[in-house]
């Protein structure tokens, strides 16, 4: 089946640590996109990456790390200079920039205890 | 800078009632616009996307219209479902520089009663 993996579906982290949140697509698409969302807010875009070894920060950035050395895998950390982490994690792709429909995946729910 | 708004934010509707959706966004120079549906605690599914040079979009019962000069889109659903009940998110894409960078709207939470 083709589609979107994100894991694990929920994460809890202790303050002041580091935590990777996992996304792969076996869709070959060039793009992928990693979004947060809060209770009663829209998605909000984190970083985007439009190709391979390349990628962008979106309009909340700060206290989050991505990289893209594979075509499949776009992960996510989440540092411990992100101030508010607790979120609706969700991670998208599409055929490209410009032919960019979105699909998402499931999502990741990170708690901070 | 982009807003998107979309109202009413929750709607309660009978089975079977006919509905229309709004999302307005402020800036018309877009380069696409989604439709997404996205049920309790799970990912958004994809429903409608309208290009920018066209007027409306068709998918089953779903008919999502676009109007960029007055920064309007609707998502009409005809007879509805207690299955249609979820969370309506519309999403703009503004193009150029920002290919693929969407902006969202807050969503409208839909509830179809039997």
């Amino acid at each position: 089946d083709g589609g979107i993996t994100q894991s694990p579906k929920y994460l809890f982290r202790k303050e002041g640590q580091n935590v990777t949140l996992s996304c792969e697509q076996n869709l070959n698409h060039d793009a992928m996109y990693w979004y947060r969302q809060d209770p009663g807010q829209g998605l909000r875009l984190i970083y985007y990456s439009q190709i391979v070894n390349d990628f962008q920060k979106g309009d909340i950035a700060e206290g989050y790390s991505v990289s893209r050395e594979k075509k499949e895998s776009f992960p996510l950390t989440v540092t411990s200079a992100q101030k508010n982490p607790t979120a609706f994690y969700l991670c998208a792709s599409s055929i490209s920039p410009v032919y960019n429909e979105q699909f998402f995946g499931p999502g990741t729910r990170l708690t901070v205890l | 800078k982009q807003e998107v708004t979309q109202i009413p934010a929750a709607l309660s509707v009978p089975e079977g009632e006919n509905l229309v959706l709004n999302c307005s966004f402020t800036d018309s120079a877009i380069y696409n616009l989604q439709w997404f549906r996205q049920d309790p605690g799970k990912g958004l599914t994809s429903l409608l996307l309208i290009q920018s040079s066209q007027r409306e979009q068709t998918s089953g019962r779903l008919n999502a219209s676009l109007d960029k000069s007055s920064g309007r889109s609707t998502l009409y659903i005809a007879a509805s479902q207690p299955g249609d009940s979820a969370t309506y998110l519309c999403a703009v894409d503004a193009g150029g520089t920002s290919y693929g960078k969407l902006t969202f709207g807050q969503g409208t939470i839909l509830t179809v009663h039997p």
